[in-house]
């Protein structure tokens, strides 16, 4: 039983570097979400995914951010020319469209570090 | 947008000891949902509460849903060094994208 996973789980990286971030989710997950997370802070909603379909995306999610989901299953999060203010655990979590109670099931995140 | 807001936002107790944290917002939730995060590492679920006034146990850990479903609590009793970690509550409403509050960030001593 296979759980979320994310790669790679640490990234440290120079300013303007592009970084990628994978996830991929539960098997029978159709819904799949990104979420920052930073110091002090809960989980802050970025974008989801319905299969491969990006439904909704933050006002958080600025040009330099683009997610895909191009089979409807494993998903990545790139962020181009990265900012120290980027710094921040990166959370993917998934569940089923047919579960209407809001559970969601995390990957250990990847936390980003940006010199 | 719908803002949960958690009590207290850090607490640092003896091995024993009862706590209660607090999840507040001023919406309606559908579900609510409790996580406990562990440092370097993703929130993973304690719990759902769905129904207004509902009541749920895990082992030492009480969890409570608002009658109006607006609100949760969190009681732990005797409260073990294996509790220490941040808990976080989130809402889910209409929209399928939960919100999540800033979390509790709980020590317990030995």
């Amino acid at each position: 039983d296979t759980g979320v996973s994310q790669d790679p789980r640490h990234k440290i990286t120079k300013r303007g570097q592009n970084v990628t971030f994978r996830c991929d989710p539960i098997s029978e997950h159709n819904r799949l979400y990104w979420y920052r997370q930073t110091l002090g802070q809960g989980p802050e909603f970025l974008t989801y995914f319905q299969n491969e379909a990006q439904l909704e995306k933050s006002r958080l999610l600025s040009d330099r951010f683009s997610a895909e989901r191009p089979k409807g299953s494993f998903s990545t999060l790139e962020i181009q020319r990265t900012e120290q203010g980027d710094s921040a655990m990166y959370l993917c979590a998934s569940r089923t469209s047919g579960a209407n109670t809001g559970e969601l099931f995390f990957g250990e995140g990847s936390r980003l570090t940006v010199l | 947008t719908q803002l949960l807001e958690q009590s207290p936002q850090f607490l640092s107790i003896q091995e024993g000891e009862n706590l209660t944290v607090y999840c507040n917002s001023s919406s309606v939730f559908s579900s609510l949902q409790w996580y406990r995060q562990e440092p370097g590492e993703g929130p993973v679920l304690l719990v759902t509460v769905v129904t207004g006034g509902e009541v749920k146990k895990l082992k030492r850990l009480t969890f409570q849903f608002g009658d109006a479903r607006k609100d949760s609590s969190l009681h732990i009793t005797a409260a073990q060094p294996g509790d220490t970690g941040l808990y976080l509550c989130a809402g889910a409403g209409g929209s399928y994208i939960p919100t999540f509050g800033r979390g509790t960030s709980l020590i317990v001593h030995p």
